[in-house]
């Protein structure tokens, strides 16, 4: 059970926007803590997409962005492509347990 | 551009230990942490603790208390990953991250450099 709750999996068409969740407490994200997104692909290491709940690093392309509020925050991704296939995870720091991630969202494009 | 080097896949048995390190190549790690995340298969990803290799400043999840150890030699810009007591549950991909900023090593800073990944397989 992980301390930063996000869908197991979300899924999406070709041009579509999707949006990823998660979902802290007063101990994290709630805190003000910022929160960091990844993109995972298997067999591959984890890419930073978001940091700070809303900066790209460089080369990460626009159609992803990044928002917070309250004790939650959220991945968009719009004009969804094939490759952005993968999972997702969130990481934030918690009072308690230090540096923490969420439990990973699969992105499936149909 | 700093890049970050795994040692290779390890088979352990259940109640050894491991160690796995993570060299910076290309550049130095200066002040800036070096994390161990793990995947175990089908799960998510799990931080295990930061070390500043400079300093030797380490922070642990609670979750490895006592059982993992992170040590560096600034010199050769390399840090280790010891774990001990080996169970099969400990079976999964090590992976290194820096921390994109200097003088963070609780976990909290983003990752912006990982290495390869470690696959550590541990059976009886």
């Amino acid at each position: 059970q992980s301390v930063l709750t996000q869908p197991p999996s979300v899924s999406g068409a070709p041009g579509q926007r999707v949006t990823i969740s998660c979902t802290g407490s007063s101990s994290n994200i709630g805190a003000g803590y910022h929160v960091h997104w990844y993109q995972h692909l298997p067999g591959t290491a984890p890419k930073l997409l978001i940091y700070d709940t809303n900066n790209r690093p460089s080369g990460v392309p626009d159609r992803f962005s990044g928002s917070k509020s309250g004790t939650s925050a959220s991945l968009a991704i719009t004009g969804l492509q094939a490759e952005d296939e993968a999972d997702y995870y969130c990481q934030s720091y918690d009072m308690t347990l230090s540096g923490v991630f969420g439990g990973g969202t699969k992105l499936t494009v149909l | 551009q700093v890049q970050l080097v795994q040692s290779g896949a390890e088979v352990k048995r259940t109640g050894s230990s491991v160690k796995v390190s993570c060299r910076a190549s290309g550049g130095t790690l200066n002040g800036y942490a070096i994390n161990w995340v793990r995947q175990a298969p089908g799960q998510g990803l799990e931080w295990m603790g930061g070390i500043i290799p400079i300093f030797g400043t380490t922070s642990y999840a609670q979750k490895f208390q006592g059982r993992v150890t992170l040590i560096a030699d600034d010199s050769t810009s390399t840090a280790y990953m010891e774990l001990s007591s080996l169970r099969s549950e400990d079976t999964a991909v090590y992976y290194c991250a820096r921390a994109a900023s200097a003088g963070y090593y609780d976990g909290g800073n983003p990752f912006d450099i990982w290495g390869q990944g470690t696959l550590v397989t541990v059976s009886s």
